[in-house]
């Protein structure tokens, strides 16, 4: 099955620095990769989302860029802000009813 | 209202002792999902589900049962609670494979 590997585990950064979280996947036919953010006590919500179409993505402040050919992702916030300080997680899946499954997290924290 | 709600929010039993976890969703999603999360084991998938009767297990399924008689519900049932089952749980749902994914608030269950 599909095994989702994410580094760091954690990361602090000076606000106003960027944050780059990596990702890989091992299942070759997995071909959807989001990224989930989870704010402490509350539940996982989805941040942005890359298809294997697709090798890079933006929304504002956050990009997620894929590399199929070596089977890993990234996510990248510019320009931090406290708020952002969250576990992030990446995920991976298949197009046919298979595994959805998610890296072990990496705790942010966006230093003032 | 809509969305994905989890019923209890906390609680508490004894080691040996059968309890069900309850997932509602009012979108009519496809899938369903049940995680569990530790610290340091992010979201660890226990089972899924592709459609009402469709079952499947996960990366962690020993020790728990479900069932999907109706598509909008999705129990998760302790057969014999373990210590070890301590954790919080999350439920979740998707449309349509590889699009958002939908949390439940969590339950927060621990066994003595």
């Amino acid at each position: 099955g599909e095994n989702v590997e994410q580094h760091p585990s954690t990361l602090s950064v000076q606000e106003g620095d960027s944050a780059v979280i990596k990702c890989t996947y091992s299942d070759s036919a997995s071909n959807y990769f989001p990224w989930y953010k989870q704010e402490l006590g509350k539940r996982p919500q989805l941040i942005i989302d890359i298809r294997s179409n697709v090798g890079e993505k933006k929304d504002q402040r956050i990009a997620v860029t894929l590399n199929k050919t070596a089977k890993h992702f990234s996510l990248h916030i510019t320009e931090t802000q406290p708020e952002d300080s969250a576990v992030y997680f990446c995920a991976a899946s298949k197009s046919y009813g298979q595994n959805f499954v998610f890296g072990p997290g990496t705790r942010l924290s966006v230093l003032p | 209202d809509a969305g994905i709600t989890q019923s209890p929010r906390y609680k508490i039993t004894e080691t040996g002792r059968q309890v069900t976890l309850m997932c509602h969703q009012t979108w009519s999603h496809s899938y369903m999902f049940w995680y569990r999360q530790d610290l340091g084991h992010g979201l660890r998938l226990i089972y899924y589900s592709a459609a009402a009767d469709i079952t499947d297990k996960g990366e962690v399924p020993d020790g728990y049962v479900v069932s999907r008689s109706k598509t909008e519900n999705f129990p998760l049932t302790l057969e014999s609670a373990t210590r070890s089952q301590t954790s919080v749980y999350f439920c979740a749902s998707m449309g349509q494979m590889n699009t958002e994914a939908f949390f439940g608030q969590g339950t927060r269950l621990t066994v003595v």
